[in-house]
């Protein structure tokens, strides 16, 4: 089984729409991080959380907002999709024991803005 | 900004042959990582170089490290079809910070 999983795996949507994207982890990781990839660009980070009562504000947050309901769960809203929220997201998590901040990716979630 | 420039944005090579791909960053760094990414799925982390190393081996990997320069290379050997991919190197700043990645090289291996 996969040890960092996201829902959903694509998604469609129309502007306007309340969208919310899921990750879980079986690693038992305390730190947990959203990106976005778009062509050309690489991953971009939009939040990040270092423990359950953490959260902070990456490079692009704008029009984005996160939840992190236990340590395994860490969840990626959008409250009113626009399309250049059109992309591939990715969750990730890593371990602060290891110092080396090496960090272990979901499948990604593929979101279409209409 | 992004730390981390990868350079080419896209490599093109017969099998068998060697891939070099290379990365440049801004500021002093704890480490540097390189991750593999197949096309649309998550990125796989492949080698990690720390700071006060040169050079590291994993497989048919290699990575050198240059602080003076502020700037890493990966090779990888006797390239396969398999290794078509993208690779992405990240810098981590210590401290536990979170990861900076650069935009990429697509390394397209043909058979």
């Amino acid at each position: 089984d996969a040890d960092v999983t996201q829902t959903p795996r694509n998604r469609i949507t129309k502007t306007g729409k309340r969208i919310m994207l899921e990750c879980s982890q079986t690693k038992g990781h305390d730190r947990m991080y959203w990106y976005r990839q778009d062509p050309g660009l690489g991953l971009r980070l939009i939040y990040y959380s270092f423990d359950v009562k953490d959260i902070n504000k990456g490079e692009i947050s704008d029009g984005y907002s996160v939840s992190r309901q236990a340590q395994a769960k860490f969840s990626l809203s959008l409250e009113s999709a626009i399309p250049n929220q059109t992309a591939l997201y990715f969750c990730a998590t890593s371990d602060p024991g290891t110092s080396t901040d090496t960090q272990y990716f979901g499948p990604g979630t593929r979101l279409t803005v209409l | 900004s992004q730390q981390g420039e990868e350079d080419p944005q896209a490599l093109s090579i017969q099998e068998g042959e060697n891939a070099t791909m290379n990365c440049s960053y801004k500021t002093s760094i704890n480490n540097l990582q390189w991750y593999r990414q197949n096309s649309g799925r998550g990125l796989v982390h492949l080698i990690l170089i720390r700071s006060n190393e040169r050079e590291k081996h994993s497989g048919r990997l290699r990575v050198t490290l240059d602080t003076s320069k502020k700037s890493s290379s990966l090779l990888i050997t006797a390239s396969r079809a398999a290794d078509t991919a993208s690779y992405f190197c990240a810098t981590a700043l210590g401290g536990g910070n979170k990861l900076v990645f650069g935009a990429g090289t697509i390394l397209r291996v043909k058979s």
